[in-house]
């Protein structure tokens, strides 16, 4: 079956680095999208990676390894507004995308 | 700067009523989606649907229908509802065929009861 593992919840200070893992196993890859979801609010994009390597877009950066069927999302200098989750989502074979249950991450003064 | 729509954030429904959950996009996408999102679980697909008129199951379509009779418009309609219908319900828009960096655009959800 498809497969998308990422930890549950996860707890930072502001100021710090997080970094969230997503790890997968998919029939087949065609890229894999990070979401960033504040409590009653829609999914926004973060982040694709298709090819192996980071991607970095201004405080946050995505890392990709197709070998090892993972990803993590790196956020620095946190602030208390990125308290939020954050969902992996891979695009399979057939160009659907299978989606983690989302890391909610939890900022701490 | 809104551009998915869903008409309703939160609905209490009694088990057997019809309910319709409505969705609207402004940004001319011809992919529509409904997801219902559930503690623990991924994002989970009911329907989605890729033009006007046209209409494909998901991974969940057991006890929901669709209808997209308009481009910008996509509803979810729960013929029966059920308590284990009890959920997130999201929409979301995209352009195109989905490849490359061809992301989805979410609504703000609608949080469904069934009592």
């Amino acid at each position: 079956g498809q497969n998308i593992d990422q930890p549950t919840e996860m707890t930072a200070t502001e100021g710090a680095i997080v970094q969230i893992n997503c790890t997968y196993q998919t029939s087949g890859f065609n890229g894999l999208f990070w979401y960033q979801q504040h409590a009653g609010e829609a999914p926004t994009f973060l982040s694709y990676n298709v090819l192996d390597g980071l991607e970095e877009k201004g405080r946050f950066s995505s890392f990709l390894s197709r070998s090892k069927g993972y990803s993590y999302l790196l956020l620095k200098e946190l602030q208390m507004k990125d308290s939020a989750s954050y969902l992996c989502a891979v695009r399979d074979s057939n160009y659907q995308l299978i989606w983690g249950a989302g890391t909610k991450l939890i900022i701490k003064p | 700067d809104v551009k998915v729509t869903q008409s309703s954030r939160y609905l209490v429904k009694r088990t057997g009523e019809k309910v319709f959950l409505e969705c609207v996009q402004d940004m001319d996408h011809e992919n529509m989606f409904w997801y219902r999102q559930d503690p623990g679980l991924g994002l989970r697909l009911i329907y989605f649907s890729y033009d006007v008129k046209m209409k494909e199951k998901g991974d969940i379509p057991e006890g929901y229908s669709v209808s997209r009779e308009k481009k910008e418009r996509f509803s979810l309609i729960l013929e029966s509802a059920s308590t284990n219908q009890t959920s997130m319900y999201l929409c979301a828009s995209a352009r195109g065929e989905p490849s490359g960096a061809n992301v989805l655009t979410f609504g703000a959800g609608s949080r469904l009861t069934v009592l």
